[in-house]
């Protein structure tokens, strides 16, 4: 877990707010990802970056926005957020060639509280 | 579309006691499938995961889960369960032949482990 980190590891915020998650991966790896847990639901994919592609959800709102500058840090900027947007943000990454993405190490995660 | 289930929300078993954690999936290839493991407060840990080869796959704690083609299910397992084995335990998979954002891995809803003393 030590090897993805995530700041802050909670954050409550208004709806007018304008704020940002980061994630730092320490292991090499050259595809990150962001998933939203909610209670009680799969979690969600909500992007993926890696030297190959970017992919989107496209049912993710555009009130959220990512940034991946490098291959070892990955932002979601938040901004006009909604109460139903209160959940766990995890970030994760994994090493991806030819196609295929290995399995996933995740960071601890930012609880998201929006008032 | 690849897609996988957990059917139970909860499992409870006593300490000492063998466990199993069900899972099923469709996907139209052949699958890749994964279990992950998530404590209180924290982020999901890799546990094991099945490619090829034998069916009985062996994980980290102890865990183990066998694939299942003609029943496409990978259930996760352990012969004696601890009470530190407690957490919500995800299933996880995605279709080895698939492309774009389908090859990204679909988690079930989860099933939360209670192992009782």
């Amino acid at each position: 877990e030590t090897g993805v980190t995530q700041t802050p590891r909670h954050l409550v915020m208004g709806m007018t707010n304008k704020k940002s998650l980061k994630c730092e991966q320490h292991l090499g790896h050259n595809a990150m990802y962001w998933y939203k847990q909610s209670a009680k639901k799969p979690l969600e994919l909500m992007f993926v970056y890696s030297l190959e592609e970017r992919v989107e959800n496209n049912s993710v709102p555009s009130r959220f926005s990512p940034e991946c500058p490098n291959s070892s840090h990955l932002f979601l900027h938040l901004h006009t957020l909604q109460p139903e947007d209160s959940a766990l943000y995890l970030c994760a990454s994994s090493q991806a060639s030819g196609g295929v993405y290995n399995e996933q190490f995740f960071g601890p995660g930012t609880r998201l509280t929006v008032l | 579309a690849q897609s996988v289930a957990q059917p139970e929300d909860q499992v409870n078993v006593a300490e000492g006691n063998p466990l199993t954690v069900k899972c099923t999936y469709s996907v139209s290839g052949n699958p890749y499938l994964f279990w992950y493991v998530q404590y209180p407060n924290r982020g999901l840990q890799f546990l094991l995961k099945y490619i090829t080869g034998d069916n009985l796959v062996k994980g980290s704690y102890g865990f183990e889960a066998e694939f299942n083609k003609s029943q496409t299910s990978f259930h996760l397992k352990k012969p004696s369960a601890l009470v530190s084995d407690s957490a919500l335990y995800f299933c996880a998979v995605r279709d080895i032949g698939s492309s774009g954002s389908a090859r990204q891995l679909t988690f079930g809803s989860g099933t939360q482990l209670t192992v009782l003393p």
